[in-house]
Parts: C-alpha cells; sequence; structure tokens
C-alpha cells in the first residue's frame, strides 16, 4: 500500500485565499483524522472521522476552518479565508477499525506546510 | 488534566550513548502510551508502546519505562545511533467505558546523534 497521501507537500498563500488540503487515507482504514503541527502547540489533533462521519471536531479551531470526507478514500481540510497564524503543518493519518492508535496505529502522511503571508 | 508534558525539548547524545525522553500525565484514566519517531518531512510513525499492566516493554534498542504511582513513562534509546537522530512525541489516551479517546501527543523532543 502507497501509505496516506497527502496534497499539495507545500502551499504558500496569502492572507484571505481559501485554502484546501486533501488527502488520501489507506484502503480499508475506517478512521481519518487532521492534526495540525506547530513548534509552540506541537501535534493537536484538529477533526476526526468513522466511516466517513465526523465524530469529534472539537479540536478546529474556528468557523475558518471545515473538514469533509465525502467517501473512504478522501478527505478535505479547508481553511476560508486564510491568516497567517494558520501557517504550519498539517497532518492526516488513518487507522484501521479500532481507531484513535488504541488497537491499531496511526498512519501519517507526510504532511501539508502551509504558509500564509 | 489532558495534556502529556514531554522533556527535554532537544537533545543531543554521542554515538553509542543513551537517550533518555520523558513524559509525565496527570489524567488517571489514560491506559495507553505509544511513542512516535518522526523524521524531517515525514508524518510521525509508531515506535513501541505500553499498557500500564507492565513496568518496561523492550524492543530491540528502545525500551518504554513505566511509573504508574508516579504517572510517569519513558523512553530509552540504547547505543543511540545517528539514524537514531529524528523528534520523538510521547502520546496517551483513554477507554472511557468502551469509547475510544483520542491520543493526546507531547510537545516533542528533538533528538540528535553525533558520530
Amino acid at each position: 500500500d502507497a501509505g496516506v497521501i497527502q496534497s499539495p507537500r507545500h502551499e504558500v498563500t496569502e492572507m484571505g485565499q481559501e485554502v484546501t488540503l486533501r488527502c488520501k487515507p489507506i484502503s480499508g482504514h475506517d478512521y481519518l483524522f487532521w492534526y495540525r503541527q506547530t513548534m509552540m502547540r506541537g501535534l493537536e489533533l484538529l477533526i476526526y472521522f468513522n466511516n466517513n462521519v465526523p465524530i469529534d471536531d472539537s479540536g478546529m479551531p474556528e468557523d475558518r476552518f471545515s473538514a469533509k470526507m465525502p467517501n473512504a478514500s478522501f478527505s478535505t481540510l479547508k481553511i476560508q479565508p486564510s491568516e497567517p497564524r494558520d501557517s504550519a503543518v498539517y497532518f492526516c493519518a488513518s487507522s484501521l477499525v479500532a481507531g484513535t492508535g488504541r488497537n491499531s496505529p496511526l498512519h501519517f502522511g507526510n504532511g501539508t506546510r502551509l504558509t500564509v503571508t | 488534566q489532558q495534556q502529556v508534558k514531554q522533556s527535554p525539548q532537544s537533545l543531543i547524545v554521542q554515538k553509542g550513548g543513551i537517550s533518555i525522553i520523558n513524559c509525565a500525565y496527570e489524567n488517571t484514566a489514560f491506559d495507553y502510551f505509544p511513542w512516535y519517531q518522526q523524521f524531517p518531512g515525514k508524518g510521525p510513525a509508531l515506535l513501541i508502546a505500553i499498557r500500564p499492566d507492565v513496568s518496561e516493554k523492550k524492543e530491540g534498542r528502545f525500551t518504554i519505562s513505566f511509573n504508574k504511582s508516579a504517572k510517569q513513562f519513558s523512553l530509552h534509546i540504547m547505543d543511540s545511533q545517528p539514524g537514531d537522530s529524528a523528534t520523538y512525541f510521547c502520546a496517551a489516551s483513554a477507554n472511557y467505558g468502551g469509547s475510544q479517546g483520542n491520543l493526546i501527543f507531547g510537545k516533542g523532543t528533538k533528538l540528535s546523534v553525533k558520530p
């Protein structure tokens, strides 16, 4: 398997623009997670899905952030409008049925480095 | 109470030495403690994990030591190698009445192993 695939790898945009990050989970994984990584805050869980349904979005920082999972093989994280403080590395991860790393590990993609100027 | 506090923030070790990274938690409901390893430009990957029914788990040169009473756990890397240079994250999660809790990550330790 190719692992979790994220695109783009790098995104540079101007403040106020819409940004869409994409993720393809590992086939057969029922859980999908979006994390944000910064030096100050480390790895933060933004939202996670089970069988394409959002389960917990309490980590989404504000209404400017939204995430969707229209099918088992694709998810998006959208920021509209983007702000400089959104600059971070955004990771997508997936895991098997048991989820949340308990009985199966999280498999992370290589991330999208977002820079908002 | 949901936090996992990790130290040190960075660590430099000579090749062949022992690397030690520590984590502490407050939530007594945590019952799963993994360590993830992250290389530059890559996502984190599971390295080793422990549950509180044992005090130590060893996989090759990597050992987790767990102290339930002190609510602390640590990663020891024996005979550290330059290839071990990476960022290490501890994490914890809880099982709330059968409901899977999310993994809470520490802020990471950047390890550099000098040749």
